[in-house]
């Protein structure tokens, strides 16, 4: 498995600003992911950011929306854009090495309110 | 399109009592499917995971869970509950186009009576 961390692990925000969001892992990694929880929701992926290539965005999220950067194989951030209240959720990125056959494992999430 | 589907929303058990949280999927070949638990305030921990093989794995914290293909099931048990189980179990699918993206299900939040 992977050791994942967070950063910030929470942020309160106002409506109308950004946030990114660092995700970062103690080995190398081929695939990562972005999911949102809203509250009391499961998990939604935003998208996939592959190292070297345009992250792959999920039906109903956009690029200008929710940025990603991939510029190596152990770390990726995630942009929220132009903040609303809709936007307060708990963001979780993940991590698929090859090793490990198709297992996710997570970081432990980034609590996010947008007031 | 594959989905995944939980259909309890909470379930309440006493502390000692066996536990099954039950997981149903739809996908025509043999899914990889997995089962993930989120404490409170905390990510997602994987408990357990089924690729091929024996269908019935083994997972951390006692848990275990069996695939059965006829019924399109891959329910979570645990023989005697501790109240630190308490929390939210997601069952989920690795979606086999070339995303390799994760389908969840809603999840089924447990509760344990001391």
């Amino acid at each position: 498995s992977a050791v994942i961390s967070q950063k910030p692990s929470r942020d309160i925000c106002q409506r109308g600003t950004s946030l990114t969001i660092q995700c970062q892992v103690d080995s190398q990694v081929t695939m990562m992911f972005w999911y949102r929880q809203q509250p009391g929701q499961s998990l939604t992926l935003i998208a996939t950011a592959n190292q070297g290539s345009e992250a792959t965005y999920e039906s109903g999220f956009v690029i200008d929306k929710f940025p990603i950067s991939r510029p190596n194989l152990t770390f990726s951030t995630l942009t929220v854009s132009n903040m609303s209240p809709e936007d307060s959720s708990i963001y979780l990125c993940s991590v698929e090495a090859r090793p490990w056959g198709e297992t996710q494992y997570f970081g432990p999430g980034t609590r996010l309110l947008v007031l | 399109a594959q989905s995944v589907t939980q259909p309890d929303i909470h379930i309440t058990v006493s502390e000692g009592a066996s536990l099954e949280l039950r997981c149903n999927y739809s996908y025509g070949a043999t899914p990889y499917l997995f089962w993930y638990v989120q404490s409170p305030g905390q990510g997602l921990q994987l408990l357990l995971k089924y690729f091929s093989g024996d269908t019935l794995v083994q997972g951390i914290k006692g848990f275990e869970a069996e695939f059965k293909r006829s019924q399109s099931s891959f329910n979570l048990r645990k023989p005697s509950v501790h109240w630190s189980d308490a929390a939210e179990y997601f069952c989920a699918v690795v979606s086999m186009d070339s995303s390799y993206k994760l389908i969840f299900g809603s999840g089924t939040r447990l509760l344990v009576r001391p």
